[in-house]
């Protein structure tokens, strides 16, 4: 079965820190591959999305970046992190063209990030 | 603006009463509509789905109605339960070979017993 994982699960972090978080799917190859941002009061905000590996599309302007270096690997970064970066960031995954059906996406277990 | 909105951020029912959690969208085209269920601290997790050429669709407690012609889609949970005390997600596919959803900010229902 597949599974994802993602960590950690807090962070705490100060500003102008630098941010790495990771996200890994087993189970499955060539998943797409996403990137979500709740902030307090708000929704889930697509970040990243990803088909391939390197092949990364940002659907906001932001101080973040994403990279997929293998097919089941996609990491959250950031060069120097602001207090507006703080917020639950969630990873997730879809079949490959498949994103549009019954069951959308599963997502991960979500990391709580802190930027004090 | 908008494409998906819950407009009410927080719901509150007895327990054994019906739950019903609201969305509207804006885009005709949207063709797959889903529900998610998040508690506090962990990732959404899938609920119930619908497809545009449908209107209902049941799935023991919960059923999903979609009123094409209003851009609306409601969640109904009955009996509502404790344990269905999350933050709900309204969700659209707006297709592409990624077939990225876009969500709404989520309705926050608490059961009380």
């Amino acid at each position: 079965s597949q599974t994802i994982h993602q960590w950690p699960a807090t962070l705490v972090q100060p500003v102008g820190s630098p941010l790495s978080l990771e996200c890994t799917v087993e189970g499955t190859s060539n998943p797409n591959l996403y990137w979500y941002r709740q902030a307090a009061g708000r929704g889930l905000q697509l970040l990243f999305y990803s088909i391939g590996i390197d092949q990364i599309s940002s659907e906001v302007p932001q101080n973040l970046s994403a990279s997929r270096p293998q097919d089941r690997q996609f990491i959250l970064s950031s060069k120097k992190l602001l207090l507006s970066d703080s917020g639950f960031y969630l990873c997730a995954w879809s079949v490959a063209g498949q994103g549009r059906g019954s069951y959308g996406y599963t997502f991960g277990s979500g990391t709580r990030l802190t930027v004090v | 603006d908008q494409q998906v909105k819950q407009n009410s951020p927080s719901l509150s029912v007895q327990e054994g009463r019906i739950s019903i959690l609201n969305c509207d969208y804006t885009n005709s085209m949207f063709d797959y509509f889903l529900w998610y269920k998040k508690y506090p601290a962990e990732g959404p997790t899938f609920l119930i789905s619908i497809s545009s050429i449908k209107d209902k669709n049941e799935d023991g407690r919960f059923t999903v109605f979609l009123n094409k012609s209003a851009k609306h889609l409601s969640l109904h949970i009955v009996p509502s339960q404790p344990g269905d005390s999350a933050v709900y997600f309204c969700a659209v596919n707006y297709g592409g070979s990624q077939g990225n959803l876009i969500f709404g900010k989520g309705t926050k229902l608490s059961v009380k017993p």
